[in-house]
């Protein structure tokens, strides 16, 4: 089964800083897809960006950018230029293309200081 | 365009009471859908998802049950709640297949007291 792993309970930075959440996954799987998601204190998930393993360039939305390193099992979330706005819970999730579900990790709280 | 909804937005049930939560999607048909859990502070547990009416999988053995009656209606349920039932409920539905996002409720918050 696929695993997912965010090792960071928390992060600060910077207005305006960019700032990295780290990600890695386990799946012995070749066919697989990675996903961010923002959760903040309303509760709501809102899809941020997608990965697929077969994807040969990193992926951009905006300020987001994923720096997959597929080698190292690693899907790491950038966000440039931090605004408040940002402060939420991001989650990391992988699912596999043959399978239905979708498995998310354990979060990471981002709060952006003024 | 696809929206999704779920009832009730917040609950307070007493322990050994039954529970329905309800979620339904518009805009989309067959789609697969997904319950979650969510502790405070935590991350999504999944709890069952469906691929189709009838169809039900379970991930997490507990007192908690999941229905499909209709292809954009899923339904979580439990006979007797517990204590450890407390927690903020996500749906979420996808397009079958490939390498497609999830799209979430807005959740239920559940407080078992």
């Amino acid at each position: 089964a696929q695993k997912i792993t965010q090792t960071q309970p928390g992060m600060f930075v910077q207005e305006k800083e960019a700032v990295t959440l780290d990600c890695t996954y386990d799946t012995s799987d070749p066919s697989y897809g990675l996903f961010w998601y923002k959760q903040p204190s309303s509760g709501e998930m809102i899809f941020l960006i997608y990965q697929g393993s077969y994807d040969q360039q990193n992926a951009t939305e905006g300020r987001y950018s994923l720096n997959f390193q597929k080698a190292r099992k690693s899907a790491n979330l950038v966000i440039s230029a931090s605004q408040l706005g940002d402060s939420a819970m991001y989650f990391c999730a992988m699912s596999l293309y043959n399978n239905n579900d979708m498995r998310f990790g354990a979060g990471t709280r981002l709060t952006v200081k003024p | 365009s696809q929206t999704i909804h779920q009832w009730p937005a917040t609950l307070v049930q007493p322990v050994g009471s039954p529970l329905s939560l309800e979620c339904t999607v518009e805009g989309t048909s067959n789609p697969n859908l997904y319950w979650y859990r969510q502790a405070a502070g935590r991350g999504l547990q999944l709890l069952f998802y469906s691929v189709g009416i009838g169809q039900i999988s379970s991930e997490v053995p507990q007192n908690l049950s999941a229905s499909r009656p209709q292809d954009r209606q899923f339904i979580l349920s439990s006979k007797k709640l517990l204590l450890s039932d407390s927690g903020f409920y996500l749906c979420a539905w996808r397009t079958s297949g490939g390498y497609n996002e999830q799209f979430f409720g807005p959740g239920t918050r559940l407080t078992v007291l």
